[in-house]
């Protein structure tokens, strides 16, 4: 069965920093993996994915992620972050071979401070 | 949040009672979910549909059914309320079955 770890609950940066959510799975063969958003009271929102090909991700407002296969990683990043992309990050992985269904980290709460 | 409706936004249930939850889309998808969220457990996917009246299991079904019996509708149903299903639950919707697009959610409390 599939794993999705987030090891940090929580990740304070300064505003202007850079951001970094980290993120490692664990499924058999090749994975799909996401990363999503969900800022209070709201669903999740779909930030990026990676399927196949270039290694590095890019996504909705800055964000991208790289997909490491050798360290089973998919760390998303922001060169310089803002007090609005303060939230709670969640990664995702899916099987290539095993249907639809998405399993997903435990979340990171992000909080960016002036 | 665009496209998908949730039904009840927000219901208080007493143990032992029938539930559903309705999620509604206009986006014409193929595939729906159920998810619930809980402190420290992320998302954990409840049920999901393929097609209309085609659904399978997710990682904590029981105590749970779905039915789907047009496109834009997906029934989550309660059949009798546990404390323990007090959670928040999240419809999601896809149409290529990689990345899914969610509802704004019910907070559902059983007393």
């Amino acid at each position: 069965a599939q794993s999705v770890a987030q090891p940090e609950d929580q990740v304070n940066v300064a505003e202007g920093n850079p951001l970094t959510v980290k993120c490692t799975y664990s499924v058999s063969g090749n994975p799909y993996l996401f990363w999503y958003v969900q800022y209070p009271n709201r669903g999740l929102q779909f930030l990026l994915k990676y399927i196949t090909g270039d290694n590095l991700v890019k996504g909705s407002y800055g964000f991208e992620a790289e997909f490491n296969k050798s360290q089973t990683s998919f760390h998303l990043k922001k060169p310089s972050a803002l007090v609005s992309d303060s939230a709670l990050y969640f990664c995702a992985v899916r099987p290539k071979a095993a249907g639809n269904k998405l399993t997903f980290g435990g979340g990171t709460r992000v909080l960016v401070k002036p | 949040d665009a496209g998908i409706t949730q039904s009840p936004r927000h219901k208080v249930t007493e143990t032992g009672t029938p539930v559903t939850l309705r999620c509604h889309q206009t986006e014409n998808h193929r595939y729906m979910y159920w998810y619930r969220q809980d402190p420290g457990h992320g998302l954990r996917l409840i049920h999901y549909s393929y097609g209309v009246k085609d659904t399978d299991k997710g990682e904590v079904s029981d105590g749970y059914s779905v039915s789907r019996s047009k496109t834009e509708d997906f029934l989550l149903t309660l059949e009798s309320a546990t404390s323990s299903q007090t959670s928040v639950y999240f419809c999601a919707i896809s149409d290529t079955g990689y990345e899914q697009y969610f509802g704004p959610g019910t907070r559902l409390t059983v007393t």
